[in-house]
């Protein structure tokens, strides 16, 4: 059975606060996603990894990093919360030449 | 103009009675297309995907392309209260590496 977990579902953190989001798979996937999710927009791409140690931006970078040391653990980070990074993270992990994304549970995030 | 269009909803139907779900991409260079589910504080979970023009049937779930109007579409036969749920939209595209856009989501209510 396909397993993507997060480290947190509820995460309350301070402005200005570093926030570590970590993600694991178990299914030895190439490709890992980080999505933010907000009411009305949709899941938005923030960063992506097809291998250990290379990240591609996404469409909402700004504000974030991520980290990729393994094979199957995909951080990110926010350097310095704010108030508008409060959302709903997803993070996804994705086999080469599949199509299926799997996604883990989500972190509710609320940066005060 | 979004580069995946959904209505918002929410779609409501009676129990029993076909759901359509509708959805529009703005890149013509989209190569796959896939429709994902999602249950109140749950995480997307794929459900149909399609490749070519035409229909696509999996059980009660039948997906339709059409390459050429842009346009994607999902039908749910026999709708159940547990069809409830949002359903997200999604398009593959190449740039610069395989990337999915997704849709805002359908809310769908499905009445006993």
């Amino acid at each position: 059975d396909v397993k993507v977990t997060q480290s947190s579902r509820y995460l309350v953190k301070r402005t200005g606060e570093k926030v570590f989001l970590e993600c694991v798979q178990d299914m030895d996937h190439e490709n890992m996603f980080w999505y933010r999710q907000d009411p009305g927009l949709g899941l938005r791409l923030i960063y992506f990894s097809y291998d250990v140690k290379m990240k591609e931006k996404g469409d909402i970078p700004e504000g974030y990093s991520v980290s990729r040391e393994k094979k199957e653990r995909f951080s990110l980070i926010l350097e310095s919360a704010s108030t508008n990074q409060t959302s709903m993270y997803l993070c996804a992990s994705r086999g080469q030449g599949t199509d299926t994304q799997y996604f883990g549970p989500g972190t509710r995030l609320t940066v005060l | 103009q979004k580069e995946v269009e959904q209505n918002s909803g929410p779609l409501s139907v009676p129990e029993g009675a076909i759901a359509s779900l509708n959805c529009t991409y703005s890149d013509r260079g989209s190569q796959s297309f896939f429709w994902y589910r999602q249950y109140s504080g749950k995480s997307p979970e794929l459900i149909m995907s399609i490749y070519s023009n035409g229909d696509k049937e999996d059980g009660r779930f039948t997906a339709q392309l059409n390459k050429a109007s842009q346009y994607v579409s999902l039908l749910i036969r026999d709708s159940q209260p547990s069809d409830s749920a949002t359903y997200l939209c999604a398009v593959a595209v190449l740039a610069g590496g395989f990337k999915t856009i997704f849709g805002a989501g359908t809310r769908l209510f499905v009445k006993a």
